[in-house]
């Protein structure tokens, strides 16, 4: 079964600690996307990829990296200096046409990262 | 700069109502649109989009580009509607996607 698998579930951060998101597809997408969500906020764009080894920053990049060495993942780490972590991230892909970005996004189920 | 606008963050109507989500945009060319839903505890998924003209749960969206809009109606509302609403139009300027704010539609018994 097709689709967007985002692991964990629910993260625990500790002051001063970097942890990873994952998120991996099976859909053959080239293109992958972070978000995050907070309430009254909406989806705020994090970093997004359209090829392996190339991506480009978002709105709210800072405090984030991501890496996209493999088509189908597309790993988020949440470093030290995002002084505001908490929120809700969603890990989403989309199928690229004759280079033109214009095809719906699939959404992973989320991850919900806390500070301890 | 493109922008998507939902002025709505909360919109509560009783079932069998009608309603309406509104969705503003400001860009140049030609728009393509789609609409997100997130129901409670599910992930976001597409609901529709203006180019296939297609009616989902009921819902339908009309592209209005004298008035940039593309509100989203249904005649009568179920309470299992209630969800987060989302106005996205696809990537642009390089692959952006912009969502707009989001409204939370609520249907009372």
């Amino acid at each position: 079964d097709g689709g967007i698998t985002q692991s964990p579930k629910y993260l625990f951060r500790k002051e001063g600690q970097n942890v990873t998101l994952s998120c991996e597809q099976n859909l053959n997408h080239d293109a992958m996307y972070w978000y995050r969500q907070d309430p009254g906020q909406g989806l705020r764009l994090i970093y997004y990829s359209q090829i392996v080894n190339d991506f480009q920053k978002g709105d709210i990049a800072e405090g984030y990296s991501v890496s996209r060495e493999k088509k189908e993942s597309f790993p988020l780490t949440v470093t030290s200096a995002q002084k505001n972590p908490t929120a809700f991230y969603l890990c989403a892909s989309s199928q690229l046409r004759s280079g033109v970005l214009n095809q719906p996004q699939h959404f992973g189920d989320g991850t919900r990262l806390s500070i301890l | 700069a493109q922008r998507v606008t939902q002025p709505e963050k909360l919109l509560s109507v009783f079932k069998g109502a009608p309603v309406e989500l509104k969705c503003n945009y400001s860009y140049s060319g030609s728009p393509e649109l789609f609409w997100y839903v997130q129901y409670s505890r599910q992930r976001l998924q597409l609901l529709l989009r203006h180019i296939s003209r297609e009616s989902i749960k009921g819902f339908t969206a009309d592209l209005n580009k004298g008035e940039t809009s593309f509100h989203l109606k249904k005649p009568f509302a179920q309470e299992e509607d209630s969800a987060m609403y989302y106005c996205a139009p696809p990537h642009n300027q390089g692959g952006k996607l912009i969502f707009g704010q989001g409204t939370e539609l609520s249907v009372k018994p």
